[in-house]
């Protein structure tokens, strides 16, 4: 069981708005702490896609956008492109371990 | 750039040892700690623990606590992650990432698959 819940899959047609929810404890991302972001194509490393909640590394398009509200986070993709079809995974700061905790995971399809 | 390349796959007999190595370039190698992710098969990412290159400090996930030692070479800019009295269960592609600011890792390495099978 993961310590960030995010659904298991989501999916859209290409062109389409879809979101990824992120939701932690007070004790992480309410206390305070960046979420940040990775997505991970089949077979391939993840790679950082929004870092602080809300900053996109250079060379991440516009498309992807991260938002935090309270105990959760989310993460738009909007016009959806074949391309995005990846796993994507939600990460922040637990201190009690003093360490990374992460999401589950979640799938998106593009349809 | 920045990069990070780690070594080859690898493939251990339960009870073995294992120890990967993630080498570093493009970057100050002390200014940034190293975080190791495992993910096994059809599964998640693991966070396993970090290692600051700047005096070698480190901090281990709870369960693998007496199992895992990470150690680093600033001559080389490399940093190891050592895995003992392996379990089918750790079977997974490991992991190397740069630890940047807001405890996230902005690099990653190309993963390793360490496989352990009898």
């Amino acid at each position: 069981q993961s310590v960030l819940t995010q659904p298991p899959s989501v999916s859209g047609a290409p062109g389409q708005r879809v979101t990824i929810s992120c939701t932690g404890s007070n004790s992480i991302i309410g206390a305070g702490y960046d979420v940040h972001w990775y997505q991970q194509l089949p077979g391939t490393a993840p790679k950082l896609l929004i870092f602080g909640n809300t900053n996109r590394p250079s060379g991440v398009p516009d498309r992807f956008s991260g938002s935090k509200s309270g105990t959760s986070a989310s993460l738009a993709i909007t016009g959806l492109q074949a391309e995005d079809e990846a796993d994507y995974y939600c990460q922040s700061y637990d201190s009690s371990l003093s360490g990374w905790v992460f999401g589950g995971g979640t799938k998106l399809t593009v349809l | 750039q920045v990069q990070l390349v780690q070594s080859g796959a690898e493939v251990k007999k339960p009870g073995a040892s294992v120890k990967v190595s993630c080498k570093a370039s493009g970057y100050t190698f002390t200014s940034f700690g190293i975080s190791w992710v495992r993910q096994a098969p059809g599964q998640g990412l693991e966070w396993m623990g970090w290692i600051s290159a700047y005096n070698g400090n480190t901090n281990y996930a709870q369960k693998l606590q007496g199992r895992v030692t990470m150690t680093t070479d600033t001559s080389t800019s490399t940093t190891y992650m050592e895995l003992r009295s392996l379990r089918s269960d750790d079977t997974a592609v490991y992991y190397c990432a740069r630890d940047s600011v807001g405890a996230t890792g902005d690099y990653w390495g190309q993963g390793t698959l360490v496989t352990v099978s009898s």
